[in-house]
């Protein structure tokens, strides 16, 4: 069946400094894809998506393109805050409505000052 | 506009009793989505519902596990006769079409 795998947690980051957080998926279909963002005591909150290969979706200075050649659909930003501190989740779907999503394990993400 | 909202936060029962996690939409969400996350692992649908109706429950386990979305009320997400290996957090997430919206989710712990 589908999957979802991310790199595993947690990950600490000085301010500043860049993020990449790695994440592949097996999908029988074409899949749209997801990261959602935890922040300490919130629910999940959609970072970015992208629907079809080669788009890129950005959001808050974070970026993913969506690569169907490798199956990926890792999660960049070039200079991480103190502020972006919380566990991200990559996730796909493969029905039209979006709701019903396969999550990765989540990764934690700490910036120190 | 308020987010969803789920009760109890933090839910303790000892085995073999039954728990229940409600679940109130956002304003003008007609579709509402369970979501279970076992320790060390991520969120696994468990089941998508409408008003009144159940659409997909291919993620609930067959047995002692149920959900509802009545006309009136929140979603509620019932538990019979619970084991400790049902220990997780239940989050769940309302849309209209698109994007879903979780709330905070509902740690339930088994002693």
């Amino acid at each position: 069946g589908d999957s979802v795998t991310q790199m595993e947690g947690p990950v600490t980051l000085s301010e500043e400094a860049c993020l990449t957080i790695n994440c592949t998926y097996t999908a029988t279909g074409y899949p749209s894809l997801f990261w959602y963002v935890q922040y300490p005591g919130e629910g999940l909150q959609l970072l970015l998506k992208a629907t079809k290969a080669d788009d890129k979706g950005s959001n808050k200075g974070f970026e993913a393109t969506y690569r169907k050649e490798t199956t990926s659909f890792h999660l960049e930003k070039g200079s991480v805050q103190v502020s972006d501190s919380a566990v991200y989740f990559c996730a796909l779907s493969e029905d039209n409505q979006g709701g019903k999503l396969i999550f990765g394990q989540g990764t934690e993400l700490s910036v120190k000052p | 506009n308020a987010g969803v909202m789920q009760n109890p936060r933090h839910l303790v029962r000892r085995r073999g009793q039954e728990a229940r996690l409600r679940c109130s939409p956002m304003k003008g969400h007609s579709h509402v989505y369970w979501y279970r996350q076992l320790p060390e692992e991520g969120l696994k649908f468990m089941v998508y519902l409408q008003k009144e109706n159940i659409i997909d429950e291919s993620g609930m386990p067959k047995e002692r596990f149920s959900a509802e979305f009545p006309k009136e009320g929140p979603s509620i997400l019932r538990i019979q006769q619970v084991v400790r290996g049902d220990s997780a957090a239940y989050f769940c997430a309302s849309s209209t079409t698109g994007e879903l919206f979780f709330g905070e989710g509902s740690r339930l712990t088994v002693l």
